[in-house]
């Protein structure tokens, strides 16, 4: 049963254009959320988090948004640039229940092109 | 300032053999968690070590065990090896047993024939 759900495999488009990624979640117990961004034959690399009292954190070019009723949330990259061709993993984790293991999606694999 | 690093990078064993994965958090960490990704997938949550503890443990078999030591680097081990066990190896790195976000390192890739 997966727990932390990223529907797309792959997303492309052009640089200088808005990246969406998406994630959905089941467990309610989850209250912190991250992306995390994954080159090959590197491990992944933090990008942003935010916590379930907040709807919305921005940090750059990247910003998080949260809806909680819907158990979603999405990556906004703006603007999209070659760089941030890699796989993002949207993680979760259960810090008020005291679970600090992360749950990961499969991963959305994004491609920019130039 | 050192990120999290790990030992080997890459490792082939047989089955039924038992291999030891090490891992040194970034400077100023004290928690260790192992993560297992198979390919195609997101990692995996094998366990977290929190003041030489296990403090917790994902759903993996005890053939998966740890060790964290004094100056907070860390060990996996797997016995009896399977070829399913065939991934990369993951270590992340946090402060304060994870109430922030856990930094990873660029893993073991582990080969099981």
């Amino acid at each position: 049963d997966q727990q932390v759900k990223q529907n797309s495999p792959s997303l492309s488009v052009q640089e200088g254009r808005i990246s969406i990624l998406n994630c959905d979640y089941t467990n309610s117990m989850f209250d912190y959320f991250l992306w995390y961004k994954k080159y090959p034959a590197e491990g992944p690399t933090f990008l942003i988090s935010i916590s379930s009292i907040k709807d919305k954190n921005e940090d750059g070019r990247f910003t998080v948004f949260l809806n909680k009723s819907a158990k979603h949330l999405s990556l906004h990259i703006v603007p999209s640039q070659p760089g941030d061709s890699a796989v993002y993993f949207c993680a979760a984790s259960g810090l008020a229940a005291g679970s600090y293991q992360l749950t990961f999606g499969k991963g959305t694999k994004l491609s920019v092109i130039p | 300032d050192a990120g999290v690093t790990q030992s080997p990078t890459h490792l082939i064993k047989t089955r039924g053999q038992q291999v030891t994965l090490r891992c040194s958090p970034k400077s100023g960490h004290d928690t260790v968690s192992w993560y297992q990704q198979a390919l195609g997938q997101g990692p995996q949550f094998i366990f977290q070590y929190y003041e030489e503890e296990e403090r917790q443990r994902g759903n993996f078999p005890d053939r998966f065990s740890g060790h964290q030591f004094p100056n907070y680097s860390s060990e996996l081990n797997v016995n009896a090896l399977l070829l399913g066990d065939s991934a990369l190896y993951l270590c992340a790195s946090s402060w304060r047993g994870g109430y922030n976000e856990q930094f990873f390192g660029p893993g073991t890739r582990l080969t099981v024939l």
